[in-house]
């Protein structure tokens, strides 16, 4: 399985955009990417799921250059409550098996 | 809110004690997945169950064991507990190869 890499930490500030890449060298041909979001005392929330160039949806954007040796999300404008713990993984399609990173806490700041 | 929910919200168990722990799966799920998340980590799979029977592992020890039932609720067991299990323990549920829906966790502590 595929190995992901993300900072540990961001912060940022309402309003603003902030972006939060995650590395995984080893993808497979036939994995894709997924990005969950975690509150304190819940449990994760699909985000969005990508396999290659862009995808886009009401929450976020997904950005995935052509080698796919790493991915990008998107949030625009956060907000106080976008502050949360974002993980990266890498698996075939709508794997059972979810393997997860430690994450990236992201605090966002009034 | 996803529709899973778990039982109980927190527990507190002595060292060497059993520990059942519960998930009631959305409706129209029939895989139950849990998983457990130590403080500051992320969620570590333990197994998945569909329809009743497991269907995969992660690499936990066998104290630690499920069940799923008929109506695809499902039930998480660990024996001789240990410090280290104290960890906040998610339910997942899906139709078989779709999207995960996790619950909010049962928060384990032992003493």
């Amino acid at each position: 399985l595929a190995k992901t890499t993300q900072p540990i930490s961001m912060d940022s500030y309402e309003g603003q955009e902030v972006n939060i890449t995650c590395s995984h060298n080893n993808i497979a041909t036939n994995d894709y990417i997924t990005w969950y979001q975690q509150f304190p005392s819940q449990g994760p929330r699909f985000i969005i799921q990508g396999y290659k160039t862009k995808v886009t949806n009401e929450v976020a954007s997904l950005f995935i250059p052509a080698d796919r040796k790493s991915s990008t999300l998107s949030l625009p404008r956060v907000s106080l409550s976008d502050t949360a713990v974002y993980y990266c993984l890498v698996g075939t399609y709508n794997t059972d098996k979810l393997i997860f990173g430690t994450g990236t806490r992201l605090q966002v700041f009034p | 809110e996803t529709g899973v929910t778990q039982s109980p919200t927190h527990l507190i168990k002595t060292r060497g004690q059993q520990v059942t722990l519960r998930c009631s799966s959305q409706s129209g799920h029939n895989t139950v997945s849990w998983y457990q998340q130590a403080l500051g980590q992320g969620p570590q799979f333990i197994f998945q169950y569909y329809r009743e029977e497991e269907n995969g592992r992660g690499n936990f020890p066998p104290r630690f064991s499920g069940l799923q039932f008929p109506n695809y609720s499902s039930e998480l067991n660990v024996n001789a507990l240990e410090l280290d299990d104290s960890a906040l323990y998610l339910c997942a549920s899906n139709d078989r190869g779709q999207e995960q829906y996790f619950g909010p966790g049962t928060r384990l502590t032992v003493t």
